[in-house]
């Protein structure tokens, strides 16, 4: 399975300033996604980051507030713009297999701890 | 309807027993069901997948039951052990024409083994 580099690991930021996450794959792969753990809570998708495209966001996600790039096949950032307290999560970013396929085998990176003061 | 519940929230074994964590869904797209495990400070990691085309699988010391008819599956972690204390989180997906596989998971079932 894929090796996925997520950087950086924690950060604590002020509010109302923006923390730019990174995710490296170690090979091309067609799907990434951006997941959000608050503490002690599930899983949820933020958006898909479509390569050459805009990212798709879930309900309740804007891109204004959560811009995404995807230059390439193993590469992705995201950005948390204006940060708040209520920001302060765990990101995650995660990857598959192509679409329509069984994805046996999403690979997550260790994660973002964001602690926002 | 999209939501997966998992139960129990948290679950406390001794070491060598059977720690059981089962999750219900609603959507009958679903196609793909895998469980998870995460330690504290990382992300989650693949622990075993299922399809609905069989009834149970097994790997090692986990093993996946799953109930079409009840929509139902759960995960079975016999002769648990310590170094198991964790959170698990189950998850479906279904294909979306034209789209990713999305996972959707379940609320988690912070697991603790008793030494």
């Amino acid at each position: 399975s894929a090796v996925i580099s997520q950087k950086p690991s924690r950060d604590i930021c002020q509010r109302g300033t923006s923390l730019t996450i990174q995710c490296q794959v170690d090979s091309q792969v067609t799907m990434m996604f951006w997941y959000r753990q608050q503490p002690g809570q599930s899983l949820t998708l933020i958006a898909t980051a479509n390569q050459g495209s805009e990212a798709t966001y879930e309900s309740g996600f804007v891109i204004d507030k959560f811009p995404i790039s995807r230059p390439n096949l193993t590469f992705s950032t995201l950005t948390v713009s204006n940060m708040s307290p209520e920001d302060s999560s765990i990101y995650l970013c995660s990857v598959g297999k192509g679409p329509l396929q069984p994805t046996y085998g999403y690979t997550f990176g260790s994660g973002t701890r964001l602690t926002v003061v | 309807q999209q939501q997966v519940k998992q139960s129990p929230q948290s679950l406390i074994v001794q070491k060598g027993g059977i720690s059981i964590i089962n999750c219900a869904y609603e959507n009958t797209a679903f196609d793909y069901f895998p469980w998870y495990q995460q330690f504290p400070g990382k992300g989650p990691a693949l622990l075993i997948a299922i399809r609905p085309d069989v009834s149970e699988k097994k790997e090692g010391r986990f093993t996946i039951s799953f109930n079409k008819s009840a929509k139902q599956f759960s995960l079975h972690i016999m002769d648990s052990q310590p170094g198991d204390s964790a959170t698990y989180f189950c998850a479906a997906s279904s294909p979306n024409s034209g789209s990713a596989r999305q996972l959707t998971f379940g609320s988690g079932t912070q697991l603790t083994v008793l030494p």
